[in-house]
C-alpha cells in the first residue's frame, strides 16, 4: 500500500506565484522527511529534508512545513520560476537507512 | 566530481530473458541503493547494499537480486523477465547508510521488455 500520498497530482502556477504540494504518511515510526524533484531523463534530486522535532525548515525559496499530529508535511515553493517546471516527490523513512517510501509525484508547470 | 554513473542508460529485452544493470557510486560512497520507477509512479526500494552486504530488500520477488564489489559498484540483476519489469532503474550512492547521509541518485537505466 502507499505508505506517503501527494497531492494535488499536477499544478499549474504563473511565474512568481507560490506552488504548495502536501504530502500525508501513515507510519508514524518515519523520522525523516525529504523532498525531491526529478525533470525528465534525470535520477530524483533532494531539495531539502526536515526531522519532525521541527515544524519548519526553510532553504532559499524552498520551505517544508511539518505537522507531526495531523501526519502530513507540505512544499512551499516560493517566487516559482519556469526552471521549477518539474515532477516532486515527497518520501518518509525509518531512521538508521536510507529506504525511502516515495510517494507518486506532483508535476508542477510554471507559466511564464 | 563525477556523479552516480550507471550503464546502459537503455536497455530492450524480451519476456523471459536476464538483465544485469551496473552502478558507480560517487567516489567515497559506500552504500548504493537500487530504486524501481514505473512510469508516473514514485521510485521503489528494491536493495540496499554497505560494505558489500545487503542492508534491506523491498517487496520484490527473489528474481531480483544485487551485489556489491570491493570498489563499492555494483550490480542489479533481473532473471526472467516480465512484462512489468519495464521501467526505470535508479542507483543511488551515500557515504553511509544511514538517513544523516544524503543520497545521489543517478540519471538510471530504462529497460524496456517487449
Amino acid at each position: 500500500q502507499q505508505q506517503v500520498k501527494q497531492s494535488p497530482q499536477s499544478l499549474i502556477v504563473q511565474k512568481g506565484g507560490i506552488s504548495i504540494i502536501n504530502c500525508a504518511y501513515e507510519n508514524t515510526a518515519f523520522d525523516y522527511f525529504p523532498w525531491y524533484q526529478q525533470f525528465p531523463g534525470k535520477g530524483p534530486a533532494l531539495l531539502i529534508a526536515i526531522r519532525p522535532d521541527v515544524s519548519e525548515k526553510k532553504e532559499g525559496r524552498f520551505t517544508i512545513s511539518f505537522n507531526k499530529s495531523a501526519k502530513q508535511f507540505s512544499l512551499h515553493i516560493m517566487d516559482s520560476q519556469p526552471g521549477d517546471s518539474a515532477t516532486y516527490f515527497c518520501a518518509a523513512s525509518i531512521g538508521g537507512n536510507n529506504r525511502l517510501a516515495f510517494g507518486k509525484g506532483n508535476q508542477v508547470v510554471v507559466i511564464p | 566530481d563525477a556523479g552516480v554513473t550507471q550503464s546502459p542508460t537503455h536497455l530492450i529485452k524480451t519476456r523471459g530473458q536476464h538483465v544485469t544493470l551496473r552502478c558507480s557510486p560517487i567516489s567515497g560512497h559506500k552504500s548504493v541503493s537500487w530504486y524501481q520507477q514505473v512510469l508516473g509512479q514514485g521510485p521503489q526500494f528494491i536493495f540496499q547494499y554497505y560494505e558489500k552486504e545487503e542492508r534491506g530488500r523491498g517487496n520484490f520477488p527473489d528474481r531480483f537480486s544485487a551485489r556489491q564489489f570491493p570498489n563499492y559498484s555494483s550490480e542489479l540483476n533481473v532473471n526472467a523477465l516480465l512484462l512489468g519489469d519495464s521501467a526505470l532503474y535508479l542507483c543511488a550512492s551515500s557515504r553511509q547508510a544511514s538517513t544523516n547521509e544524503k543520497l545521489f541518485f543517478g540519471s538510471g537505466t530504462q529497460l524496456s521488455v517487449l
